[in-house]
C-alpha cells in the first residue's frame, strides 16, 4: 500500500542550527502539506503546498520556515534557525484530491525534532 | 472562533469492552468530519469520513456518528484490542475567509481522546 515517508525518524540540533525535513508523498498525490505537533498538544498545520507553490500558510508557518519540492518526488520543511519551541513532531501529508471538501489525508510516520 | 471540542481527554478501559468518544464542533460552514487513529509517536491514520449528509459510517469496529444540526459526533468501538490503545483526534473541515477576502480550506484538529485498554 503506497504511503507517505519521512526522514529522519528522529534529529537532535542545537538551537540557531538550520534543519531540513525530507519528505516522499504518495506518488500520484497532488497536494502536499507539513504539520506539527508539540508534545501532548494537537496537531497544527503549519502549510500547503500544490502545483510548486504555497497554497496556504498558518500563522506557525514565519519567515524561519521554507517549503520546496526540489526534485518532483521529495517534499521538503526548512527551518532556518531553530528555536527550542521548535521541538515538536512534524507530519507531512500528502492528498489526490484538495482536503477539504472531501480528499483523504494521508500522513507521514512523522519526524521528531528535538532542539536544545 | 472554529474550534473541536473532544471528551473525555482520556479513557481506561478493559479489553472486550466498548466505549464512545465524543466529538463537538462549532466550525462553519462545515464541510466534513474526520475521525484518526494516532498511535503514540506514530502518524495520524484515517478511520471514517463523513459529510453532513451522513449519518453513520462504519469501519470494522469503529462506528462514526454524526449530527449536523447540533454539531456533534460519536466514534463507538466495539469489542475493545488491545492494540485500540491510541489516541482518537476528530477533524473538521470548514471554510474560513483568508486575509485576501477570498475563502480557503482548513481542518480544524481536537486534542484527542486517549484510549488505554487493559487486559
Amino acid at each position: 500500500e503506497p504511503e507517505v515517508t519521512q526522514t529522519p525518524s528522529h534529529q537532535v540540533t542545537q538551537m540557531g542550527q538550520e534543519v531540513i525535513l525530507r519528505c516522499v508523498p504518495i506518488s500520484n498525490h497532488l497536494y502536499f502539506y507539513w504539520y506539527r505537533q508539540i508534545l501532548g498538544q494537537k496537531v497544527e498545520f503549519l502549510v500547503s503546498f500544490y502545483n510548486n507553490e504555497i497554497s496556504e500558510k498558518s500563522e506557525i508557518f514565519d519567515d524561519q520556515f521554507s517549503v520546496e519540492r526540489p526534485d518532483g518526488s521529495n517534499f521538503t520543511l526548512k527551518i532556518r534557525s531553530t528555536k527550542l519551541e521548535d521541538s515538536a513532531m512534524y507530519f507531512c501529508a500528502s492528498s489526490e484530491l484538495r482536503p477539504p471538501p472531501t480528499g483523504e489525508l494521508f500522513f507521514g510516520e512523522g519526524s521528531r525534532l528535538t532542539v536544545l | 472562533k472554529n474550534q473541536v471540542e473532544q471528551s473525555p481527554q482520556s479513557l481506561i478501559i478493559l479489553e472486550g469492552k466498548n466505549c464512545t468518544l465524543q466529538c463537538n464542533y462549532t466550525v462553519s460552514p462545515f464541510s466534513n468530519l474526520r475521525w484518526y487513529k494516532q498511535d503514540t509517536g506514530r502518524g495520524p491514520v484515517s478511520l471514517t469520513i463523513m459529510t453532513f449528509s451522513e449519518n453513520t459510517k462504519s469501519n470494522g469496529r469503529y462506528t462514526a456518528t454524526l449530527d449536523a444540526d447540533t454539531k456533534q459526533s460519536s466514534l463507538h468501538i466495539t469489542a475493545s484490542q488491545l492494540s485500540d490503545s491510541a489516541s482518537y483526534i476528530c477533524v473538521v473541515s470548514g471554510w474560513d475567509t483568508n486575509k485576501y477576502g477570498g475563502s480557503q480550506g482548513n481542518l480544524i484538529f481536537g486534542k484527542g481522546t486517549k484510549l488505554s485498554v487493559k487486559p
